[in-house]
């Protein structure tokens, strides 16, 4: 899986829009970029994929740059409860929507949203 | 709700002891799941890959008769960390990837992690 760089901190206030951004240069064609979340103590919680297009869920939109080596994380009304480790991740994903193998987490974004 | 159970969420023991964690798929059959340890503000370390009716891979530096692995069903797999020492202690932290062409297809899903402590 292709490297990621991420600032190690941000802060942001609550309400405002979070943006949170990631480095992928040497991502592969058939890399998707993924984004986990980790509240103390708790494990990962999935946030959003995409490959190419940019993706909008109930927590989060992901835009990817058109060369996809960087993407940034939008959450767009931050709240206390958003302050956690975010992870960018890069991995493939097989045909039929199969994944392959494990990820491999960097030292991820440490988010703060103060009031 | 949580799709990936792990139990205990914490666990002491003393010294010298093996200590179990079990991780379940509650919802979807895993063919294969990951263990993770995490050291205090320190990012998640991919311990093993456990694959249902095989032996558990290791990653480098990972000792396999410190940290047993069983994946005996397609909902459960199993870490013992035996005799267990003060250094073990951390959280640990598994992941299970659904079954391909079943429910939660490829997906990979957290347990919530076990804090073990060895005094």
């Amino acid at each position: 899986d292709a490297k990621t760089t991420q600032p190690p901190s941000m802060d942001c206030a609550e309400g405002r829009a979070a943006n949170l951004p990631c480095n992928h240069s040497t991502i592969s064609g058939n890399e998707y970029v993924y984004w986990y979340r980790q509240i103390h103590s708790q494990g990962p919680q999935y946030i959003i994929h995409g490959l190419k297009n940019n993706e909008t869920n109930e927590m989060a939109s992901l835009i990817i740059t058109e060369d996809r080596k960087s993407s940034t994380l939008i959450l767009p009304h931050a709240t206390l409860r958003d302050t956690a480790v975010y992870y960018c991740i890069v991995r493939v994903i097989g045909a039929g929507g199969t994944s392959y193998g494990k990820l491999t987490f960097g030292q991820g974004t440490i988010l703060t949203v103060h009031p | 709700g949580a799709v990936v159970s792990q139990h205990p969420s914490r666990v002491i023991c003393k010294s010298g002891t093996s200590v179990k964690i079990e991780c379940r798929s509650l919802d979807f059959q895993a063919t294969t799941m990951f263990w993770y340890r995490q050291f205090p503000k320190k990012s998640l370390m991919l311990m093993a890959t456990s694959n249902e009716g095989s032996k558990a891979t290791y990653e480098q530096g990972v000792e396999k008769d410190k940290f047993l692995i069983n994946h005996a069903s397609l909902t459960l797999s199993t870490l013992t960390v035996t005799s267990a020492q003060p250094e073990d202690s951390s959280f640990y932290i598994c992941s299970a990837r659904g079954q391909a062409g079943g429910r939660r297809t490829g997906e990979l899903f957290f347990g919530e992690g076990s804090r073990l402590t060895v005094l």
